[in-house]
């Protein structure tokens, strides 16, 4: 079984300053890990993900992730926010070595960007 | 090119009505994913298919939940006799194949009174 865990519901940042948005996750295989993140109104967009190549991640619009198998987690930075970035963040979790790589998503982080 | 489409993206319906959500996959994709998210929450797995196959519908909340894809590219999402609890956006995806980057649509908000 996998599952995934957020570990703040919200985060408010101002602009300028770092992003911090925490995940832990567990998986009974070797797990392929993603970010996503959704816009009010709008559809999922994947930020990055983590397939067992470099455990450094970098993905759109600056983010980067770093995989830590021995902590189990997989935190989602970005080193300045912008406005833009105000959204709600979700980890994801899919089992390669499970059929079908069903996602299980995290209860989402939403990010408040402050002026 | 074209994304995940879904319709209708909205849906007003009443408790105990039969509703049908539309799903039209990124060309070409093989693999399709149904899943659900309630408010406040991350979405979760519903079904999964494989070209016309259901290969996993260990999702599916129960008997009043069901979901085709006859010929391999649509894919309609069906739910008999509505409760309110099933009011929530249900979100379809795409992916080339199995194992690889899903692709996700705008999702349907179904309301139910």
């Amino acid at each position: 079984a996998q599952s995934v865990t957020q570990l703040d519901s919200h985060v408010s940042v101002s602009e300028g300053t770092p992003v911090l948005l925490r995940c832990n996750y567990s998986s009974s295989y070797s797990p392929s890990l993603f970010w996503y993140v959704q816009h009010p109104n709008k559809g999922l967009q994947l930020l990055l993900k983590y397939t067992s190549a470099a455990t450094l991640v970098k993905g759109i619009n600056g983010f980067e992730a770093e995989f830590k198998k021995s902590e189990t987690s997989f935190h989602l930075t970005k080193p300045s926010a912008h406005m833009s970035d105000a959204a709600e963040y979700f980890c994801v979790v899919s089992d390669r070595g499970a059929a079908g790589n069903k996602l299980t998503f995290g209860g989402g982080t939403r990010v408040l960007v402050k002026p | 090119g074209a994304g995940v489409s879904q319709t209708p993206s909205n849906k007003v319906t009443e408790k105990g009505k039969y509703v049908e959500l539309r799903c039209d996959p990124i060309s070409g994709h093989t693999a399709l994913y149904w899943y659900r998210q309630s408010l406040g929450q991350g979405p979760e797995f519903l079904i999964y298919f494989q070209g016309t196959g259901a290969a996993d519908d260990s999702g599916l909340p129960n008997d009043r939940f069901f979901a085709v894809r006859p010929e391999g590219s649509v894919s309609t999402l069906k739910i008999q006799r509505t409760e309110r609890g099933d009011s929530a956006v249900y979100l379809c995806a795409s992916s080339p194949g199995t194992g690889e980057t899903q692709y996700f649509g705008p999702g349907t908000r179904l309301l139910v009174l």
